[in-house]
């Protein structure tokens, strides 16, 4: 079964604008939650994590913000821009466990000019 | 440092045949992953190993065999390939939960 719920499946938004994706888990097995970006050809690349004890985490343009109780956590992209054009991937680490990451499967954003 | 290093970068095997992902990582890490990507399916693990001699299942591990006989190398054994198995193939390592990092990938066809 599917733990971590990403939505939308691509997103189409205008430069400047806020883009939003939204993440959701299933279990409080997970510890931390990674945002990954990803370009065509290339590997998934760490974009921002956060803590479950953290409700935002703000990293330049991109914030996390995460809701506990909900379990739902999500990433905004602030003033996009052409170049954010690419898949963004959510994901949760289980707890314990160094080598068991587990990904949303994934959004296309595409940044219009 | 050359980071994660993926080879070969593209393969076409047969139905039955078997063949060998190499992975191999220059940073020291511990924590070493075998990812397949889908269209619409987003990453799903295979195989992980969080140390030399150490290797765990993922959520997809049926038809991959893995063994880690050095903190570099961390090779994808499919035993006899099937068209299900057609997909991107990533390995990826990390030294803590806070980066995890992705080699290039193999896109593998199986005819």
């Amino acid at each position: 079964q599917q733990q971590v719920k990403q939505s939308p499946q691509s997103l189409i938004v205008q430069k400047g604008g806020i883009s939003i994706i939204n993440c959701a888990y299933e279990n409080t097995a997970f510890d931390y939650f990674p945002w990954y970006q990803q370009f065509p050809g290339k590997g998934p690349a760490l974009l921002i994590a956060i803590r479950p004890d953290v409700s935002e985490k703000k990293e330049g343009r991109f914030t996390i913000s995460f809701n506990k109780s909900a379990k739902q956590f999500s990433l905004h992209i602030m003033d996009s821009q052409p170049g954010d054009s690419a898949t963004y991937f959510c994901a949760a680490w289980r707890k314990g466990s160094q080598g068991n990451l587990i990904f949303g499967k994934g959004t296309k954003l595409s940044v219009k000019p | 440092n050359a980071g994660v290093t993926q080879t070969p970068k593209f393969q076409v095997l047969k139905t039955g045949q078997s063949m060998t992902l190499q992975c191999a990582q220059d940073m020291n890490h511990e924590y070493m992953s075998w990812y397949r990507q889908d269209p619409g399916m987003g990453l799903r693990l295979i195989h992980y190993s969080v140390g030399a001699g150490i290797t765990d299942q993922g959520e997809v591990p049926n038809g991959y065999n893995v063994s880690r006989s050095t903190t570099e190398d961390f090779p994808l054994r499919l035993l006899s390939a099937a068209p299900s198995q057609t997909s991107v193939y990533f390995c990826a390592s990390s030294y803590s939960k806070n980066e995890q990092f992705f080699g290039p990938g193999t896109r593998l066809t199986v005819l």
